[in-house]
């Protein structure tokens, strides 16, 4: 089975400042999807950004991107020119492409970002 | 994105009712709905896989006569939690899955007294 881990429950960054949040998983399947989810206090989720295992390129998102290093099972996320609403709980998610339609998303615990003005 | 709507958003029953909770994809046919609940603070856990048509895949640990699941369509499914008591309360998030994705409802606050 596999498992996403989110080791760090929260995390702080001043405004306009960039920030990591990091995310690993363990899987021993050769491709997968993994995704960094957004809740804000809404709770509504919100996709921030999608990286396909086959791609070795690091997807991007504006002021979003990921370093994936698919070797080490690190998926992590970089936050540049934070901003007040970046604040929220952010989910790292793994999910298999055996399924489709069908497959689960496996999320860490997630981490609280906040930022300080 | 696609878009799935949740009803309703905020929930407040008497223990031993029963409470439905409709999810439905708006501008998507999905196979797939995925039910998640989710405390204060904490992660998503799945409760239930539901397809079209079909009975429900519920995660162990999950009671099946309590949260009772129906997927009749291709855009509506519906949880149904019977005799809700209070440590039924939670937060419930629905999701329609796609081959790449899953698309999230805003989920419902249901509150047991």
């Amino acid at each position: 089975a596999q498992t996403v881990t989110q080791s760090q429950p929260e995390m702080s960054v001043q405004e306009a400042e960039t920030v990591t949040l990091s995310c690993t998983y363990d899987t021993s399947e050769s491709d997968y999807y993994l995704f960094w989810y957004k809740q804000p206090p809404s709770r509504q989720m919100i996709l921030v950004i999608r990286q396909e295992a086959y791609k070795q390129q690091n997807a991007t998102e504006n002021r979003f991107s990921v370093n994936f290093q698919k070797a080490a099972k690190s998926f992590s996320l970089k936050i540049s020119d934070s901003q007040l609403g970046d604040a929220a709980m952010y989910f790292c998610a793994y999910r298999s492409v055996l399924g489709g339609a069908n497959s689960k998303l496996t999320f860490g615990k997630g981490i609280t970002l906040s930022v300080r003005p | 994105g696609a878009v799935v709507s949740q009803h309703p958003s905020w929930v407040i029953c008497k223990s031993g009712t029963s409470v439905k909770i409709e999810c439905r994809s708006l501008d998507f046919q999905a196979t797939t709905m995925f039910w998640y609940r989710q405390f204060p603070k904490q992660s998503l856990m799945l409760m239930a896989t539901s397809n079209e048509g079909s009975k429900a895949t519920y995660e162990q640990g999950v009671e099946k006569d309590k949260f009772l699941i129906n997927h009749a369509s291709l855009t509506l499914s519906t949880l149904t939690v019977t005799s809700a008591h209070p440590e039924d309360s939670s937060f419930y998030i629905c999701a329609g899955g796609l081959v790449y994705e899953q698309f999230f409802g805003p989920g419902t606050r249901l509150t047991v007294l």
